[in-house]
Formats: C-alpha cells, sequence, structure tokens
C-alpha cells in the first residue's frame, strides 16, 4: 500500500504567524498534491508538483507556496495564516506512478486552526 | 469548465436500505469519472471508477454506470450498512497532459442507523 505521512495532523495557530505543513511518501512517486478541504466546497487543489523543484498552482493558491526539495517531501507554507484559512488539508499522490489519472492516494489530513 | 453537481446532503437511512447519490456532471470531452469515500477522521479513498461512457464501476457492494447521455454517474448500493457511514464524493478527471484537471463535487454525507 501507498504511504503518505502528514504532520502535523492538528494545528492550532495565530493569525499572522507562518506555518508549514510537511507530506511525506514512501513510493518515490513524480506527482504530489495538496488539497483544501472545506464545507460546501469539496476539495480543492493549491499546488501541486511533477518533480524535484517543479511545482504548479491549483485554483486556490493565493496565500500558499509550496517547496519540493526531495522526491519524498512536499511543503505547504502559509507565510501569514488568515483565519480564512482554517481548514483541513490532504496530501495526495497519483495511484499509478508517472501517470496524472484521477486515482489518487490521499493522506489522512492537517487539522489547521488559525485563530 | 468542468464541473460536478452532487446530491444535498445529509443522507440518512437505515440499515439495509437502498442507496442512492446523485452526481451529474459537466465537461468537455471524453472525462474519467470516480466516487470516493471518506471516513471520519480520514482521508478519502477511491471507491470506484468508470474510465468510458457505458462503463460500470464497482467495489464493496456499491456501483455506479457512466451516463454520457444524461451527464450522470450516480452512486447505488442494494444493502447498506452502518459501516458505510461516511461522506462521498463524485469527482471528474479531464486528461491531456497540461490540461489535466480533476474536478470533485462537494460531498454528500451519509449516515445509516441500525
Amino acid at each position: 500500500d501507498a504511504g503518505i505521512t502528514q504532520s502535523p495532523r492538528h494545528k492550532v495557530t495565530e493569525t499572522g504567524t507562518p506555518v508549514t505543513l510537511r507530506c511525506h511518501q514512501t513510493e518515490n512517486h513524480r506527482y504530489m498534491y495538496w488539497y483544501r478541504q472545506d464545507p460546501g466546497h469539496g476539495l480543492r487543489l493549491i499546488h501541486y508538483s511533477y518533480g524535484v523543484k517543479d511545482t504548479d498552482k491549483g485554483e486556490v493558491s493565493d496565500g500558499y507556496s509550496v517547496s519540493r526539495s526531495k522526491t519524498e517531501d512536499f511543503l505547504l507554507t502559509l507565510e501569514s495564516a488568515t483565519s480564512s484559512q482554517t481548514s483541513v488539508y490532504f496530501c495526495a499522490i497519483n495511484m499509478i506512478e508517472g501517470r496524472r489519472t484521477g486515482e489518487l492516494f490521499f493522506g489522512e489530513g492537517s487539522r489547521l486552526t488559525v485563530l | 469548465g468542468d464541473s460536478v453537481t452532487q446530491m444535498e446532503g445529509p443522507v440518512t437511512l437505515s440499515e439495509e436500505a437502498f442507496l442512492t447519490i446523485n452526481c451529474t456532471y459537466t465537461a468537455t470531452g471524453y472525462p474519467s469519472l470516480f466516487w470516493y469515500v471518506q471516513y471520519p477522521g480520514e482521508g478519502l479513498q477511491l471507491l470506484l471508477k468508470a474510465t468510458k461512457a457505458d462503463d460500470k464501476g464497482s467495489n464493496k457492494g456499491f456501483e455506479a454506470t457512466y451516463r454520457k447521455e444524461t451527464t450522470s454517474f450516480h452512486l447505488e448500493k442494494g444493502s447498506v450498512q452502518v459501516s458505510d457511514s461516511a461522506v462521498y464524493f463524485c469527482a471528474l478527471s479531464t486528461s491531456g497532459g497540461s490540461n489535466y484537471k480533476l474536478t470533485f463535487g462537494k460531498g454528500t454525507l451519509l449516515t445509516v442507523n441500525p
């Protein structure tokens, strides 16, 4: 089974502070994704990566940045957290290596609360 | 643009009842269609998929048929169990290199009572 570990799983922070969420995969897959899940919105893509140092924006990328210095790690950073970024964040990889299909394997999520 | 519309929840059923969760889509070209399930406190899991018209995806007693003429991919199960309580997401993907896109519906919460 594909392995994705997200950390931290839960975080409470203050408005204006920086936050970094980490996604670690054990599968050596090329594509990695960050989504946020909000009631009434389903899942929305924030950023994705198609290789080391190769990233691109999704539909809700404002206020977020990402980095991928190693195949296995994909970091999501909120430079200055706002209350609108309170959400559950999911990391995902494609089930089939090298192919961008709708078959994704998701991590367990990171719940972020910005006060 | 591409979009997925799911029936609004929550849906509450008794154990062994028949389940239908409606999903319709709008897309250019020939999308692939998916159902994902999210159990409480967990990430999404792929439940089933269909990649072309008239395909039927099935898994764990759930089924959905890709209907191009009605642009639908309704999820059905003949007899639900308490353990099926979860949020269900319909999704579509359109392929094409840099034009690839995966679009999720807003999710439907299902609660099954004993």
